[in-house]
């Protein structure tokens, strides 16, 4: 699976548009970009997911660039309980010829939402 | 909907001795998936469970076991436990195997002492 980077914190203003960006430039044609984040003390929550088109749910958008190289977690109205840290994960699924190995956190980005 | 349940909450054990803890999935997810969390260690994959079989297993010792029910509740069992052990233990469901689409519970909090 490709390895993704990721700035190790960030901060964002209360109610303002928190950006995350990942880089994971070896990344191969059937990998998906995965978004988790884990508040302190608490199991990891998903977030979203995506091939190669932008996605939206309710918590947030993913943005991956046309080359498939990068993405960018958007949480539209950052609150206070979105203060955690956030993981980036490539992964083949097992239906397009991946393994059934678990997820894998790096360091990941430590969002900090200022009131 | 409800999410994924783990019990019990905390634990602590003294060294030698064994645990199980359990895990109850979303409804109508079939597949649960194990982790162990530590500091040092980061999130580390143990175990996924699917339709009653392991499907998969990561690198820790014969020592960590688990099972799977057919309403796809599970348990994992830790024996001769050791001071390492100590950790939180998360159990995550998904609809199918292999599926990084999980949805954790809270945890299970083990010390061993």
């Amino acid at each position: 699976d490709a390895k993704t980077t990721q700035p190790p914190s960030m901060d964002c203003a209360e109610g303002r548009a928190a950006n995350l960006p990942c880089n994971h430039s070896t990344i191969s044609g059937n990998e998906y970009v995965y978004w988790y984040r884990q508040i302190h003390s608490q199991g990891p929550q998903y977030i979203i997911h995506g091939l190669k088109n932008n996605e939206t749910n309710e918590m947030a958008s993913l943005i991956i660039t046309e080359d498939r190289k990068s993405s960018t977690l958007i949480l539209p109205h950052a609150t206070l309980r979105d203060t955690a840290v956030y993981y980036c994960i490539v992964r083949v699924d097992l239906y397009s010829g991946g393994g059934a190995d678990g997820l894998t956190f790096g360091k990941g980005t430590h969002l900090i939402i200022q009131p | 909907k409800a999410g994924v349940t783990q019990t019990p909450r905390y634990l602590i054990k003294t060294r030698g001795q064994q645990v199980t803890l359990s895990c109850s999935p979303i409804s109508g997810h079939r597949s649960v998936s194990w982790y162990q969390q530590t500091p040092g260690q980061g999130l580390q994959f143990l175990f996924e469970y699917f339709s009653e079989t392991q499907r998969n297993k990561g690198n820790f010792p014969g020592r960590f076991s688990g099972r799977q029910f057919s309403n796809s509740r599970s348990e994992m069992n830790v024996s001769t436990l050791e001071l390492g052990d100590s950790a939180l233990y998360l159990c995550a469901s998904s609809r199918t195997s292999a599926n990084y689409e999980q949805y954790f519970g809270p945890g299970t909090r083990l010390t061993v002492t």
